[in-house]
């Protein structure tokens, strides 16, 4: 799986959109970039995926560069409990034959009120 | 999440005790994923299992430490002889496929060793 790099940490008030960017310079063309958060002591939840075009849902967007060496997860109306580490994954979908998921250190971001 | 059931959700056990960690899967789910995560530390990925089957156990100890996923019950994972050192989060996921896009996580099992 492709390495990905994220900032430490991030700060955002309350309230306004949170963008949290993550590089992945080595991905390859069959590999999606997920995006998992966990809120402390909690266990890691699911965000959103995507492999080279922008993605929104009801948590989140996800806006891939063209040439997909980074990519950013916008939280648009950041609430204090959206405090947690934020995960950026590459990997194959490997659909039924199976793999896992390799978390790196993230990035904690801190919404203040 | 909360789909995913593991129990105890806090255990504690002395040194050289055997801790089991229990998992059930979202219903319908037929592949579980177990992460640890030491204090202060990122997830790490033990071991992927499908009904009755260990499909990758590249992370999982080489001793002490073993998994099953049985075809009724739930997954344990199995913690021989504890250390202080295996004092962490124990994380478990199921998804109804291999794909882990749909995968689901519980609250965890914090193990203290004392």
């Amino acid at each position: 799986d492709a390495k990905t790099t994220q900032p430490t940490s991030m700060d955002c008030a309350e309230g306004r959109a949170a963008n949290l960017p993550c590089n992945h310079s080595t991905i390859s063309g069959n590999e999606y970039v997920y995006w998992y958060r966990q809120i402390h002591s909690q266990g890691p939840q699911y965000i959103i995926h995507g492999l080279k075009n922008n993605e929104t849902n009801e948590m989140a967007s996800l806006i891939i560069t063209e040439d997909r060496k980074s990519s950013t997860l916008i939280l648009p109306h950041a609430t204090l409990r959206d405090t947690a580490v934020y995960y950026c994954i590459v990997r194959v979908a490997t659909g039924a034959s199976g793999s896992r998921l390799t978390f790196g250190e993230g990035t904690q971001l801190t919404v203040n009120p | 999440n909360a789909g995913v059931m593991q129990n105890p959700r806090h255990l504690v056990r002395r040194r050289g005790q055997e801790a089991r960690l229990r998992c059930s899967p979202v219903k319908g789910h037929s592949h579980v994923y177990w992460y640890r995560q030491l204090p202060e530390e990122g997830l790490k990925f033990m071991v992927y299992l499908q009904k009755e089957n260990i499909i990758d156990e590249s992370g999982m100890p080489k001793e002490r430490f073993s998994a099953e996923f049985p075809k009724e019950g739930p997954s344990i994972l199995r913690i021989q002889q504890v250390v202080r050192g295996d004092s962490a989060a124990y994380f478990c996921a199921s998804s109804p496929t291999g794909g882990f896009t749909e995968a689901f996580f519980g609250q965890g099992t914090r193990l203290t060793v004392v």
